[in-house]
């Protein structure tokens, strides 16, 4: 009973560098969320994406960060060009239904991202 | 914009007490859920309320939805150490737009 599977667990990046977190949605879940969380803060809603759409991007900054659910393989949110202010914890969850069927959500247990 | 908020935003007792968090939306939320999220680790899914008014109980923790759907709470009875962590409200509001709270982080001293 593989749960939300998340990877790496901790990414290290240079400012500049691009940095591309994985997740791997639960059993039989085809609906994915990103959510960013910064130190001592709350959960910030990103992206909810289904196999090959994005539904709802609009917690997503414009510019350098993207993502994608493809037909086959794990979720990917991509930051290019990252900067110090990318430095947090990035979650991802998965329900079996989408938003609009008020499903509880299974969280990953996120990747620590660290920009030097 | 949408908002939800949660007090306190910490929250130490001593073992044995009893605690309460707060969430309360600035609009009209179509449900509240509830998650725990322990030091280092992700949040994990307590309970769904529905409806005006719902109560709802798992051992120690209470849960309660309001009349208008804007606020709930979360009561626990007699703290254990095991409690401890951050509480987080979240809903979605009649646009099918889902928050979160921002949270109570609760520590108990033994």
């Amino acid at each position: 009973n593989a749960g939300v599977m998340q990877n790496p667990r901790h990414l290290v990046r240079r400012r500049g560098q691009e940095a591309r977190l994985r997740c791997s949605p639960m059993k039989g879940h085809s609906h994915v969320y990103w959510y960013r969380q910064l130190p001592e803060e709350g959960l910030k809603f990103m992206v909810y994406l289904q196999k090959e759409n994005i539904i709802d991007e609009s917690g997503m900054p414009k510019e350098r960060f993207s993502a994608e659910f493809p037909k086959e393989g794990p979720s990917i949110l991509r930051i290019q060009q990252v900067v110090r202010g990318d430095s947090a914890a990035y979650f991802c969850a998965s329900s079996p239904s989408g938003l609009w069927s008020n499903q509880p959500q299974h969280f990953g247990d996120g990747t620590r991202l660290s920009i030097l | 914009g949408q908002q939800v908020m949660q007090i306190p935003q910490y929250q130490h007792v001593q073992e044995g007490e009893d605690f309460t968090t707060y969430c309360n939306s600035s609009t009209t939320l179509s449900n509240i859920q509830w998650y725990k999220q322990r030091p280092g680790g992700h949040p994990v899914f307590l309970i769904q309320l529905v409806k005006s008014g719902e109560v709802k109980k798992q051992k120690r923790l209470t849960f309660q939805f309001g009349e208008a759907k804007k606020n709930s709470s979360l009561h626990i009875t007699a703290t254990q150490t095991t409690d401890v962590g951050t509480y987080f409200c979240a809903g979605y509001n009649t646009g099918n737009q889902f928050y979160f709270g921002t949270g109570t982080s609760l520590t108990v001293i033994p």
